[in-house]
């Protein structure tokens, strides 16, 4: 089986451009969340989407927006990109809305964004 | 606010010696505690999660982590350590929200022939 896939692994945009990130989500999951990872730090929470609706968000700025399709896969989008965006940009599924504080979440392989 | 310290942000043992790996949590309500692995240009594999059901959890790999309240940690540990265990280790957490997972600042661990 397939696991979390994102797109595109990498690339390099200019400050102030936009950016979108994908990520499709292991078959059945309903949930889909993003991190990104600042070098040499632990990921950090940016949003979390569970059948097509926002269910949480972490302390991310307005340029950060995201999006659920009815296929359960994600779009990341990022508007006029600083030098401080950075980052890896993880994607993470899991078949629950949050319920269950055990549930493991799957993550992709990341999307590595370089702004300069 | 729920946080998770990592102490030592690189570790290094030689190849068959004992691995430690620590994590400290700071919740107001009782944590599910995790940890992930994250190898060279690729994402986080889960090693190992603490449910409540026992405070000493097995792995993937031969990793194992206690988890201990009283002194608020969830320490990885693994008997003997292999080249293929050089990697960067993430201690997380779900605390007060359950639909996001708090992290550590990472240990990378290096493994000495």
């Amino acid at each position: 089986d397939a696991g979390v896939t994102q797109s595109p692994t990498h690339l390099i945009k200019t400050r102030g451009q936009h950016v979108t990130l994908r990520c499709s989500p292991i078959s059945g999951h309903k949930s889909v969340s993003w991190y990104q990872q600042v070098l040499g730090q632990g990921p950090q929470f940016i949003f979390q989407y569970y059948e097509k609706e926002e269910r949480g968000r972490g302390n991310f700025p307005d340029r950060f927006s995201a999006r659920q399709f009815p296929n359960y896969s994600s779009e990341l989008n990022v508007n006029a990109l600083l030098l401080g965006d950075s980052a890896l940009y993880l994607c993470a599924s899991s078949w629950d809305r949050g319920e269950y504080m055990n549930t493991e979440a799957f993550f992709g392989q990341g999307t590595r964004l370089t702004v300069v | 606010a729920q946080s998770v310290t990592q102490l030592g942000s690189h570790v290094s043992v030689s190849e068959g010696a004992l691995v430690l790996l620590r994590c400290n949590y700071s919740s107001s309500v009782p944590p599910y505690l995790f940890w992930y692995v994250q190898y060279p240009n690729q994402g986080l594999q889960l090693l190992l999660k603490y449910t409540s059901a026992a405070t000493l959890v097995k792995g993937i790999n031969g990793f194992e982590a206690e988890f201990k309240k009283s002194e608020t940690s969830f320490h990885l540990t693994k008997p003997s350590a292999h080249m293929s265990d050089a990697a960067e280790y993430f201690c997380a957490s779900r605390g007060d929200s359950s639909y996001k997972l708090i992290f550590g600042s990472g240990t990378r661990l290096l493994v000495r022939p």
